[in-house]
């Protein structure tokens, strides 16, 4: 099956610094997802990756997957306290030889910053 | 209107009590999941179901028993609570069946709290 790895844990930073949380794949990404997680509320959908060397932007927030599709990274510029949460990376995968899709997530990582 | 609607957001209960989640949503999706967070935050898929027929069940105590009676529903039951139950339940739904550029909707989560 395939396992998500993603580092660091957790990470603290102060308001308007740069930060990069990185997700590693043990198995050749089909589709990658990242979403957000705001303390006691559901996941917010970031971005998607499909393609190798895709880079993708939303507001400061960017995604890149590399070339050989197993690592995607995910860097805020200029960090806010609105981007605190938890930010969690998926693996899209297809359930036994059919068509039907499921996402499996790495660890999560906790991002704290600092006003 | 949410897309993806999960009832009761809280839920506090003693051990070795039947209790019930309920999920719906509006998204005209074939699709819809059961994930549990642990209190790691690590995300695991539970169950998916198609068009109310299940297709994953990746490997959950018999206890938990989900149930869809048309495919805008997934309701998850659980018999015979247990202190390892407690967690952050998420339902989910998705349209992979039909395009896999697309995304998974989340509901807002269920804290479940077993005493």
């Amino acid at each position: 099956s395939q396992e998500l790895e993603q580092s660091p844990q957790s990470l603290i930073v102060q308001e308007g610094k740069n930060l990069t949380i990185n997700c590693t794949s043990s198995k050749t990404l089909y589709g990658l997802y990242w979403y957000k997680q705001k303390y006691g509320e559901g996941l917010i959908f970031l971005m998607m990756l499909q393609k190798g060397g895709e880079e993708k932007s939303h507001e400061k927030i960017t995604a890149k997957l590399d070339e050989k599709k197993q690592q995607s990274s995910l860097h805020i510029t200029a960090s806010q306290p609105s981007h605190a949460g938890i930010y969690l990376c998926g693996a899209l995968s297809h359930w036994a030889g059919t068509s039907y899709g499921k996402l499996t997530f790495g660890q999560g990582t906790i991002l704290t910053v600092h006003p | 209107d949410t897309a993806v609607s999960q009832t009761p957001k809280y839920l506090v209960t003693q051990m070795g009590n039947d209790k019930s989640i309920k999920c719906e949503q509006n998204l005209g999706h074939d699709t819809m999941y059961w994930y549990k967070q642990d209190s790691k935050k690590f995300l695991k898929i539970m169950f998916s179901y198609n068009n109310k027929e299940l297709i994953i069940n990746e490997t959950v105590p018999n206890r938990f028993s989900p149930k869809s009676p048309d495919k805008a529903h997934l309701n998850l039951h659980i018999n015979s609570l247990e202190l390892g139950d407690s967690a952050v339940y998420f339902c989910a739904s998705s349209p992979w069946e039909r395009a896999t550029n697309e995304k998974l909707f989340f509901g807002s989560g269920t804290q479940l709290s077993v005493l």
